[in-house]
């Protein structure tokens, strides 16, 4: 089942902070989150395998909540190269729950 | 080259034609994918190859669509009799092993006329 993500687009100006979520129905092994920038390949950002994880580069951070079957990324002082629509990808605990991207953020931060 | 490469790049076809799309993945990796995305949408996932395992197929949209991977590198995705709600780009990606991060070619954008 894909994961749903929230919310669908958001609009930022340079500066401000972001929080995208995303929750699955099934329990997880691990979440990915990707960007892609209009015409391009998606770019991976970071995973998270653990419970609880949270890892960080630069001003985007991300969260793996185990129990709730949910993460977030956090996007602290924007910047205009954010832009882009953000996907999760999850991997279900269960054999036979293979890998499966959420619908996408779409994420815009304007001067 | 070190990344995912995919090709061709572009192919317009007509309705009806078969098509074969290849993708060849960053040396030495075992996990490879194959997704489509139409205009202004999602990734959707069509098939996965793991190592020597059974391929996971679960997301090929019809009996039109298969794909093969050979000797555990280069993929080929063929798409026979062409539709024209088949017309998207189509992403591959690899990486090292399942549950890593993913590394995406540029994509086949596909136009069916």
């Amino acid at each position: 089942q894909q994961p749903v993500q929230s919310p669908q687009a958001v609009i930022l100006r340079e500066g401000e902070d972001a929080v995208i979520n995303c929750s699955s129905s099934k329990a997880l092994y691990s979440v990915h989150w990707y960007r892609q920038k209009h015409g391009e390949a998606p770019v991976f950002l970071m995973i998270l395998l653990k419970g609880g994880e949270q890892k960080g580069h630069d001003k985007i951070s991300a969260s793996f909540n185990e129990k709730k079957q949910q993460s977030s990324l956090y996007l602290t002082a924007s910047q205009l190269s954010y832009s882009g629509t953000y996907f999760c990808g999850t991997e279900g605990k269960n054999y036979g729950q293979n890998f499966v991207f959420g619908p996408g953020t779409r994420l815009s931060v304007l001067p | 080259g070190a990344g995912v490469s995919q090709s061709p790049s572009n192919k317009v076809t007509e309705k009806g034609k078969d098509v074969e799309l290849r993708c060849d993945p960053i040396s030495g990796h075992t996990a490879l994918y194959w997704y489509r995305q139409s205009l202004g949408q999602g990734l959707e996932f069509l098939i996965y190859f793991q190592g020597n395992s059974a391929p996971d197929k679960s997301g090929l949209p019809s009996d039109r669509f298969s794909a093969e991977r050979t000797g555990g590198s280069v993929s080929t995705l063929t798409i026979q009799r062409t539709q024209q709600e088949d017309s998207a780009v189509y992403l591959c990606a690899s990486s090292s092993q399942q549950n890593q991060p993913q590394h995406f070619g540029d994509g086949t954008r596909l136009s069916i006329l």
